[in-house]
Formats: structure tokens, C-alpha cells, sequence
């Protein structure tokens, strides 16, 4: 079945450094690619997507590009802010599935100055 | 703002009673919503989709007696979880299906605690 890896926090960083957090899936067909952001006390928000092979998911500074051939979709910012500690989602929706999500583990990112 | 919510945020029981979680779309008719279940430090388990007006589709392995689904109204789901064990204590998560192309829209997710 689909299945979403992405990397264990939590990823303690100072401000303005750059981000990675990694994901990798595992899914038959061609699934869209998601990153959620959930920020304490509130619920998960889609923070970008990307629907096919070398798209570039993008929104507030955040980038993913989806990787057919590594099967990894890893988000990156180049200067983190305080105000980025959540915890990521990196998940996937597989065609014919309905709108189904499957997600990853989350990673807590804690951004310190 | 949040166009979803949920209630309460978090609850205690005792074992062998059930509670009740509401997933309301504050400002769009859902035809469709999702509910998760997230343990701790681990991702979110869809457990069934709600349909407005009829039965709820179970995840394998979801136990439908246990989890009772209602989607009465096209804003608002519950989610009863009877007879609660203490295995049962959870984080519960709603979505709601909306806009084109069609996307998640969370809740901020009940705390559900069984003593």
C-alpha cells in the first residue's frame, strides 16, 4: 500500500538557518504530494502541493520540488523564522482514492533566536 | 479563520462510557468530511469518510460499531466513540472536503482522554 517516510524531529534550529526535512513515498501510479503545517492549538493547513513529476510546490518562502526519481518530495526554506516552530506533515493522495490522504510521521521544528 | 471546528477540544471519560465529538464546517456545505486518528508521535490513521446522508465508508480494520459516524447535515459530523477503553484515548482529527480541485481543510482536533 502507499506509504509516506519522512525524517524523525524534533530539528532544533537558530534563525535564519536553512531547513530540510525529508520525504520519501512509496505509492503505485501517480499520486499529488503535499506538505501540512500545524501550528499549536490550530489544525493542519496545506502549506503547498505538487501534482506531477518535477512540479514545485511553493508558499511562504517553503519549496518541494517532486522527485519521480528518487520518489521524495523534501522541503526546504532558505532562512527559517521563530515564527515557523510546528510540526510538518509531508502526505500523499493517490488517484482513484477518493481524496484520501496518507501522511507521514510529522516533524516538530523548533526555530530559536 | 478556522472553517473548521471541533467540540470539545479535549475530554476525559470513564471506561465503558461513550463520548461524542462534533466536526462542524463553519462556512461551506461539506458534503464530505474525513476523521483521523493520531497517537502520539506517529502520523495521522484515516479511519472513515463521512458522507452526508448516508453511511459512513470504514477504513480495514475500523471497527464501525465502536466508532459511530453521523453526518446528518451537510455541516456538521459526529464522531461517538462507545464503550471507550482506555486504548481508545487518542487525538481525533476532522476534515472537510472542499473547493476545485478539491482540498483537506482541518480541524484543530479533539484530545480524548479514558481513564
Amino acid at each position: 500500500g502507499d506509504s509516506v517516510t519522512q525524517m524523525e524531529g524534533p530539528v532544533t534550529l537558530s534563525e535564519e538557518a536553512f531547513l530540510t526535512i525529508n520525504c520519501t513515498y512509496t505509492a503505485t501510479g501517480y499520486p499529488s504530494l503535499f506538505w501540512y503545517v500545524q501550528y499549536p492549538g490550530e489544525g493542519l493547513q496545506l502549506l503547498l502541493k505538487a501534482t506531477k513529476a518535477d512540479d514545485k510546490g511553493s508558499n511562504k518562502g517553503f519549496e518541494a520540488t517532486y522527485r519521480k526519481e528518487t520518489t521524495s518530495f523534501h522541503l526546504e526554506k532558505g532562512s527559517v523564522q521563530v515564527s515557523d516552530s510546528a510540526v510538518y506533515f509531508c502526505a500523499l493522495e493517490n488517484t482513484g482514492t477518493a481524496s484520501k490522504l496518507t501522511f507521514g510521521t510529522g516533524t516538530r521544528l523548533q526555530v530559536t533566536l | 479563520g478556522a472553517v473548521v471546528s471541533q467540540h470539545p477540544s479535549w475530554v476525559i471519560c470513564k471506561s465503558g462510557t461513550s463520548v461524542k465529538i462534533e466536526c462542524r464546517s463553519l462556512d461551506f456545505q461539506a458534503t464530505t468530511m474525513f476523521w483521523y486518528r493520531q497517537f502520539p508521535k506517529q502520523s495521522l490513521m484515516l479511519m472513515a469518510t463521512s458522507n452526508e446522508g448516508s453511511k459512513a465508508t470504514y477504513e480495514q480494520g475500523v471497527e464501525k460499531d465502536k466508532f459511530l459516524i453521523n453526518h446528518a447535515s451537510l455541516t456538521l459530523s459526529t464522531l461517538t466513540v462507545t464503550s471507550a477503553h482506555p486504548e481508545d484515548s487518542s487525538f481525533y482529527i476532522c476534515s472537510v472536503l472542499r473547493g476545485s480541485p478539491y482540498e483537506q481543510y482541518f480541524g484543530p482536533g479533539t484530545r480524548l482522554t479514558v481513564t
